[in-house]
């Protein structure tokens, strides 16, 4: 059983350009979640989505989209990269109810 | 604004001491408080969670203490060991969206 799988591990682009961190689960979980974690801030949502074809913002969504065309995949695109968005990504999925959310590895993004 | 605010930032303590990690939230429509560990180049992982209509949980080494008219809630580690040693962050979940929104981290190091 993967889990959360998430990819690349690591990447770095350079300032303007745009990649896809991919997302996949094999839990049949309903809600999947992007973070960005950066270093003493927490984990900060960026998008969030309860099911296939249903997506919303979190706290911090500018300069990213998300699609949610299955259940198993949620890819988190960046358009225009900006060193802004040097970070740690982190997806994570879960099912309804006082249940754990599982996390991917993450995947370190550098822009330069 | 950080919704749940979490301290110390960072923490020392000797082996076979008690690791004390303190959180508080405004927003009374949280529903779950999870906690979560997290090691180096690892994604979060869930240690303990609560409902805020319970004022004290236990799993072995690690209790959750609630307090809801004050609106905080703590993190004991007792006997702490240095494989305890880890970030720590504390979490609330809004139950409709099942949105988890995380506090900022507790850097842990427990010393022989």
């Amino acid at each position: 059983n993967a889990g959360v799988t998430q990819t690349p591990k690591f990447r770095i682009l350079k300032i303007g350009q745009s990649m896809t961190l991919q997302c996949t689960q094999d839990m049949n979980h309903n809600y999947m979640y992007w973070y960005r974690q950066d270093p003493g801030m927490g984990l900060k949502l960026i998008y969030y989505s309860v099911g296939a074809g249903i997506t919303d913002k979190g706290e911090v969504p500018n300069g990213y989209n998300v699609s949610r065309s299955t259940t198993e995949d949620f890819p988190l695109r960046l358009e225009l990269a900006a060193p802004s968005q040097t970070s740690v990504y982190f997806c994570a999925s879960k099912q309804q109810g006082d249940t754990e959310a599982f996390f991917g590895q993450g995947t370190r993004l550098t822009v330069v | 604004q950080q919704q749940v605010k979490q301290s110390p930032q960072s923490l020392i303590v000797q082996k076979g001491g008690i690791s004390i990690i303190n959180c508080a939230y405004e927003n009374t429509a949280f529903d779950y408080f999870p906690w979560y560990q997290q090691f180096p180049g690892k994604g979060p992982a869930l240690l303990i969670a609560i409902r805020p209509d319970v004022s004290e949980k236990k799993e072995g080494r690690f209790t959750i203490s609630f307090n809801k008219s004050a609106k905080q809630f703590s993190l004991h580690i007792m006997d702490s060991q240095p494989g305890d040693s880890a970030t720590y962050f504390c979490a609330a979940r809004t139950g409709g969206y099942q949105k988890v929104t995380f506090g900022t981290g507790t850097k842990l190091q427990v010393i022989p």
